[in-house]
């Protein structure tokens, strides 16, 4: 089993919907979860963070995490095509601070 | 967020030379940093965590002797992939730590070696 598995997609979304981005992780003692977009070609880009169990919300960005399932997800409200990129979720090895990263899921929002 | 720079940000060499790359916390003093490469079509893989004034710590199955990684100053981490072959060809991401919790990172070395 992979210490964290995303879906790679791709996963297409019509512009102005809301994408659903999954992540399961496998060590129950992790504390801290981070999602990353990442454009073609490029490194990536921190979206935000989450510890807590519930919900965090920036801007159009919501994290969701629930310790119990050892699931994490992301939704993005109102996709733009400029969304359209690799979203990465990691989490911080619990004792460390090293991140282990999922493959990425492969979001497309059409126009 | 914090600006991460990376030099180069793409370099092609022969097979049998060395290339370095260097990592750079521009706005503040990063103690550690983290070095990743990544292929295409998959995800980043966390290569050697580099702290400042002691040896990078190795993941396993890179070899240290391959990469090597030194982080002479709180503003600076360098790898140097010695004696690269067509094998080692990726792209290389720095991060630095920011705070107890968050990675910032570079904008990515991509290399080469023919």
């Amino acid at each position: 089993q992979k210490e964290v598995e995303q879906n790679s997609g791709p996963l297409s979304v019509p512009e102005g919907a809301i994408a659903s981005l999954n992540c399961t992780y496998s060590d129950r003692g992790s504390q801290s979860f981070f999602w990353y977009r990442q454009y073609s070609g490029k490194s990536p880009e921190l979206i935000m963070f989450i510890y807590s169990n519930g919900d965090k919300e920036d801007g159009r960005f919501t994290a969701q995490l629930n310790k119990a399932s050892q699931y994490v997800s992301l939704l993005i409200r109102d996709s733009q095509p400029s969304d359209s990129a690799t979203y990465l979720c990691a989490v911080r090895r619990s004792g460390t601070y090293k991140y282990i990263f999922g493959t990425g899921t492969r979001l497309k929002v059409l126009a | 967020g914090a600006v991460v720079s990376q030099h180069p940000s793409r370099v092609i060499c022969k097979s049998g030379t060395s290339v370095k790359i260097e990592c750079r916390s521009l706005d503040f003093q990063a103690t550690t940093m983290f070095w990743y490469r990544q292929f295409p079509k998959k995800s980043l893989m966390l290569m050697a965590t580099s702290n400042e004034g002691s040896k990078a710590t190795y993941e396993q199955g890179v070899e240290k002797d391959k990469f090597l990684i030194n982080h002479a100053s709180l503003t600076l981490s360098t790898l140097t992939v010695t004696s690269a072959h067509p094998e080692d060809s990726s792209f290389y991401i720095c991060s630095a730590k920011v705070g107890e919790e968050t990675q910032y990172f570079g904008p990515g070395t991509r290399l080469l070696v023919l």
